[in-house]
This record gives C-alpha cells, sequence and structure tokens, in this order.
C-alpha cells in the first residue's frame, strides 16, 4: 500500500517558474526521500532530509519537512524543460531499514 | 545513469507462466531491493536481500520470490503469473553504511502479462 499521496497529482508551470509539490504520509519516520522519474523508467534519488531536520537545499531544490503535519514539499526553482517528469516522496521508517514506501507521486510538466 | 542494470528491458508473458527478472547491483554495493510499479503508481516494495539473505518482506505472495548472488547480483521470480502482475519492476542497490543511505535504481523491466 502506498504511504501517502502527493499533492497534486499533475502540474503544469511555465519554463522559469517555480514549481511546489507536497507529500503527506500516515505513520511515523526516520528519513523522508524525493525520487524523479522519466518516462516510466528508474528513479533517481533527489535528496534526502532527516525527521530531525525541516529544511535542507540542494541546486535549484528546497526540501521541507514538518513531522507534526506528517507532510513535506518540494520546491524547484527556476524550472527548465528538463524537469519535466513525475516526482515522488518516500519515506524509510526504521533506522538502518531500507525499505521505502513511494506515494503515487506528482506529474510535472515544463512548458517552453 | 546509475551503475545498476536490469534484463530483460522488456517482457511479455503468459498468465500462468513463470518469469525470471535480473539485476546487477552498482558495483560496491551489498544490499539490493526490488519494487512493483503499476502504471500511474508509485513503487512498492516487494523484498530486500542483504547479503543474500531476505531481509524485509513486503505485502507480496509467496510466489514473488528472490535470490542474491555473492557478487551481490539479484533475481526476482514470479510463479503463475497472474494479469495484474502487469508492471514496472525496478531493482535498486544500495550500500548499508550507518545513519543516511541512497539507493540506485536501475531502468526497470517492464512485464506485460496476457
Amino acid at each position: 500500500s502506498q504511504q501517502g499521496e502527493e499533492d497534486p497529482q499533475a502540474l503544469s508551470i511555465q519554463e522559469g517558474e517555480n514549481a511546489t509539490m507536497n507529500c503527506s504520509y500516515k505513520t511515523s519516520i526516520n528519513n523522508l526521500q524525493w525520487y524523479r522519474q522519466n518516462s516510466g523508467r528508474g528513479l533517481v534519488h533527489l535528496i534526502l532530509i532527516r525527521s530531525n531536520e525541516r529544511e535542507k537545499h540542494s541546486g535549484r531544490l528546497r526540501v521541507t519537512l514538518d513531522t507534526s503535519k506528517k507532510s513535506s514539499s518540494l520546491l524547484i526553482t527556476a524550472s527548465r524543460a528538463a524537469d519535466t517528469a513525475s516526482y515522488f516522496c518516500a519515506t524509510g521508517d526504521n533506522f538502518g531499514n531500507e525499505k521505502l514506501t513511494f506515494g503515487t507521486g506528482t506529474r510535472l510538466t515544463i512548458i517552453p | 545513469e546509475t551503475g545498476v542494470t536490469q534484463s530483460p528491458t522488456h517482457l511479455i508473458k503468459t498468465r500462468g507462466q513463470q518469469v525470471t527478472l535480473r539485476c546487477s547491483s552498482q558495483s560496491g554495493h551489498n544490499t539490493v531491493s526490488w519494487y512493483q510499479q503499476a502504471l500511474g503508481q508509485g513503487p512498492q516494495f516487494i523484498f530486500q536481500y542483504y547479503r543474500e539473505e531476505e531481509n524485509g518482506r513486503g505485502n507480496f505472495p509467496p510466489r514473488f520470490s528472490g535470490l542474491q548472488f555473492p557478487n551481490y547480483s539479484s533475481e526476482l521470480n514470479v510463479n503463475a503469473l497472474e494479469l495484474d502482475d502487469s508492471a514496472l519492476y525496478l531493482c535498486a542497490s544500495s550500500l548499508v553504511a550507518g545513519v543516511e543511505y541512497e539507493q540506485y535504481f536501475g531502468p526497470g523491466t517492464r512485464l506485460t502479462v496476457t
């Protein structure tokens, strides 16, 4: 079963705009990760945030985590056509347990 | 691209048949996880192998089984295929090394059951 939901399910924006995706989850977690998937192929790891962290940056990516609300957001700034993909959040529940529980994904389309 | 490879890329099988999917881990990684991704859904955890032993299993029936070999490559076997087994099967390798870990995914095998 899926851990949670991404919101929105689909998002279309103009190139250069910022894209924000949200993720909600149900159980306590050790960490939360965001992945990108192009055209139904393999997933690419973007960023990991631990349960004791509130915000993390990596290049044009900014991730926030609110464990009290069991939610996370992924912000992509200055979007590019190459950012068109599906984005998934995934939670790791136990320390050292590498089972990931994925959400349902957000389909992001960047319009040139 | 990651160093994780999967074969075959695509596969068509008939209901009731058996299938074996293969995965080669990234060099130096000793853990392999398998995921099933149905169309329009997020990946779902099938099971994980660590140093040739099963190390966790998701909510999948016993007809889904696996192996990990001494070189840390892995196989996923599915018996008595059902139509609902049609999906993208992803393997991911990682190195268990403490607090943080990253899973490196292969490109997947698309299985179609008719």
